[in-house]
């Protein structure tokens, strides 16, 4: 295992359900991120963490609410998603170093399907 | 035009062969390229990464940067049934003040590869 989990680990909600996504990394890493992988699709980055701040916010749309309470835990708030939502959420961690390449270290997923 | 481009597949080569994989990429920024692999119901793992241009080997695996083309590859020799996998390539920017590479990664779509015995 990575060090990452995710839970739950598949998700099925209609379009008025509030849920949330879990990760929690035991990494002692201070970078979280959220990304969503669709079939034939590249990984797209959602949101970046640092020491708890939000750094980064690829224009998602606002049905996706992230929060991040700590280093080591990271939240996925969904609500009203749409059907196109449907996908891999994958959660990562990472200790970026200077002079180094950022590894990031990838939680299994949550497979969600928006009815 | 996509940032990073990667034939998708799906690739099947039998046991023991050599496999290229590749990815181009428009952004003459990017200096860090990194290929992941992701099992079936896994997330993607790091299996090597290249600072700007080279070669770099691990074992059966090489990869390989050419920034004048901005094209980058990954060879695997002896192929086994165990690397049946998908591999994603990743290529991030320096940022910050130390050269972190840091944050962004730009994925690849993934090409599905199935090494049969």
């Amino acid at each position: 295992e990575t060090g990452v989990t995710q839970t739950p680990r598949h998700l099925v909600m209609g379009m008025t359900n509030k849920k949330s996504l879990k990760c929690e990394q035991h990494l002692g890493h201070n970078a979280m991120y959220w990304y969503k992988q669709s079939a034939k699709k590249p990984l797209e980055l959602m949101f970046v963490y640092n020491f708890k701040e939000q750094t980064e916010n690829n224009s998602v749309p606002s049905r996706f609410s992230p929060e991040c309470p700590n280093s080591s835990h990271l939240f996925l708030h969904l609500h009203t998603l749409q059907p196109e939502d449907s996908a891999l959420y994958l959660c990562a961690s990472s200790r970026p170093t200077s002079g180094s390449v950022d590894e990031q270290f990838f939680g299994p997923g949550t497979r969600l399907t928006v009815l | 035009q996509k940032e990073v481009e990667q034939d998708p597949g799906p690739l099947s080569v039998p046991e023991g062969a050599i496999v290229s994989l590749n990815c181009t990429y428009s952004n003459s920024a990017f200096q860090y390229f990194m290929w992941y692999r992701q099992y079936s119901r896994k997330g993607p793992e790091l299996l090597m990464y290249t600072y700007s241009s080279g070669n770099k080997e691990d074992g059966r695996f090489t990869a390989q940067v050419d920034k004048s083309s901005k094209y980058i590859s990954l060879f695997i020799r002896d192929s086994q049934p165990s690397d049946s996998a998908t591999y994603l390539c990743a290529m991030s920017r320096l940022k910050g003040a130390g050269g972190t590479s840091y944050g962004k990664l730009t994925f690849g779509q993934g090409t599905i590869l199935t090494v049969h015995p």
